[in-house]
């Protein structure tokens, strides 16, 4: 059971290139986000998804886009990267429900030069 | 809007003492949840343990325990007998259970170090 796997691990960019970090679950979870870490900042929500075809924003959602077209993946594009966008971000999922436990995948340290 | 306070950047304790870190929140619902994570080096995010807020007893999960103050929207963690493997971000987080706002909301984080 591989549970949340994100890919890749480590990425640089240059400011105004593009990239897709993808995330998959293996747990036929209905709910997917994705957060940003950032020093001193804790982790912030920036787009989340309920089920497949069904997205919305988190708190930073600026710059970033998203989809969900099958329950297993959950991909976050940056359609031009700026230095701000430096940060770890993490995929999580779980199932429906507030109670349920959230899983999350072990991280994508991205850096915008 | 929900936020959650953690006011302590950094804590250090003794090994096998036991220390406290601090969480506030503010919040207008009566009915959420409360987390704990852990965060050591590795980056992974490990849930250390949950509080509903209807429940009047405090939770514990092994040397780990909570301190739930509902009136004073207060949420520690105590760690007894504290051990090295410890050492980690440790951030605070809350969870409406309201249906479309169940987003989780973190804390800043506070950095606990182990002395030997």
């Amino acid at each position: 059971n591989a549970g949340v796997t994100q890919t890749p691990k480590f990425q640089v960019l240059k400011t105004g290139q593009s990239m897709t970090l993808q995330c998959a679950q293996d747990m036929n979870h209905e709910y997917m986000s994705w957060y940003r870490q950032d020093p001193g900042m804790g982790l912030r929500l920036i787009h989340y998804s309920v089920g497949a075809g069904i997205t919305d924003q988190g708190e930073v959602p600026n710059g970033y886009n998203v989809s969900r077209s099958t329950t297993e993946d959950f991909p976050l594009r940056l359609l031009s990267a700026a230095p701000s966008q430096t940060s770890v971000y993490f995929c999580a999922s779980r199932r429906t429900g507030y109670k349920e436990k959230l899983f999350f995948g072990s991280g994508t340290q991205l850096s915008v030069l | 809007a929900q936020t959650v306070t953690q006011s302590q950047p950094e804590m250090s304790v003794q090994e096998a003492e036991t220390v406290t870190l601090s969480c506030t929140y503010d919040t207008s619902e009566s009915d959420y949840y409360l987390f704990w994570y852990k965060q050591p080096p590795s980056r992974q995010m490990i849930l250390v343990i949950r509080q509903e807020a209807y429940k009047q007893q405090n939770a514990t999960e092994n040397r780990f325990s909570v301190n739930f103050q509902k009136a004073a929207k207060s949420f520690s963690l105590k760690i007894s007998d504290s051990q090295l493997g410890d050492a980690a971000m440790y951030f605070c987080a809350y969870r409406s259970t309201n249906f479309g706002n169940e987003k989780l909301t973190f804390g800043t984080g506070t950095r606990l170090t182990i002395i030997p």
